[in-house]
């Protein structure tokens, strides 16, 4: 069935780094993307999104390509903040259901 | 996009008893859907709950354990029966379909003693 595999972690990072959390899918069709995040103590927001192939979603910095040939949606910032420190989940919609990764968890070194 | 709301928050509740947990949402939506997220874990879709009719459950999980209802297109209840600890989890609604992505209360915390 259709599968979205995340980047283990927990990932480290100081601020101002670079951040790349790898996600890739298998899926039949081609099915909308998503990155959520969860903040401590909160629920779920969404972060960005890709509804077709070589969509780029973005927000708040970050910005997620959804690439058809290798399978992958990889969400990038080009400089963290302390306050990016969360739990990020890439997920895909399919068959009425969206199908969420493990979660990789930030943390942000001042 | 509309307002989604849970409560309660949270609860600490006794093993061998039952709690329900009420999600609105502040326009009509198709799709409502019931998630849980145990301790540091990713979040396992419950089950749809469909308006009307019967929620579709996912694997491993049953209607006696999890009644849903969902008697308009505003408002669903899961209730979590006979409690055990293992149930302590984060419970969590949503409503969403593929046009548009999924949005996500703020959760019920459960702990079961």
């Amino acid at each position: 069935g259709d599968s979205v595999t995340q980047m283990e972690g927990p990932v480290t990072l100081s601020e101002e780094a670079f951040l790349t959390i790898n996600c890739t899918y298998t899926a039949t069709g081609y099915p909308s993307l998503f990155w959520y995040v969860q903040y401590p103590g909160e629920g779920l927001q969404l972060l960005l999104k890709a509804t077709k192939a070589d969509d780029k979603g973005s927000n708040k910095g970050f910005e997620a390509t959804y690439r058809k040939e290798t399978t992958s949606f990889h969400l990038e910032k080009g400089s963290v903040q302390v306050s990016d420190s969360a739990v990020y989940f890439c997920a895909l919609w399919s068959a009425s259901k969206i199908i969420f990764g493990s979660g990789t968890r930030l943390s942000i070194r001042p | 996009s509309a307002v989604i709301s849970q409560k309660p928050s949270r609860d600490i509740c006794q093993r061998g008893t039952s709690l329900t947990i009420q999600c609105q949402v502040d326009s009509q939506v198709t799709m409502m859907f019931w998630y849980r997220q145990q301790p540091g874990q990713s979040l396992t879709l419950i089950a749809t709950a469909n308006q009307g009719s019967e929620a579709t459950y996912e694997s491993g999980f049953v209607i006696d354990k999890f009644p849903i209802s969902r008697p308009n297109l505003t408002f669903s209840t899961l209730t979590v029966s006979n409690m055990s600890p293992e149930d302590s989890s984060i419970y969590l609604c949503s409503y969403g379909d593929s046009n548009q992505p999924q949005h996500f209360g703020d959760g019920t915390r459960l702990s079961i003693l």
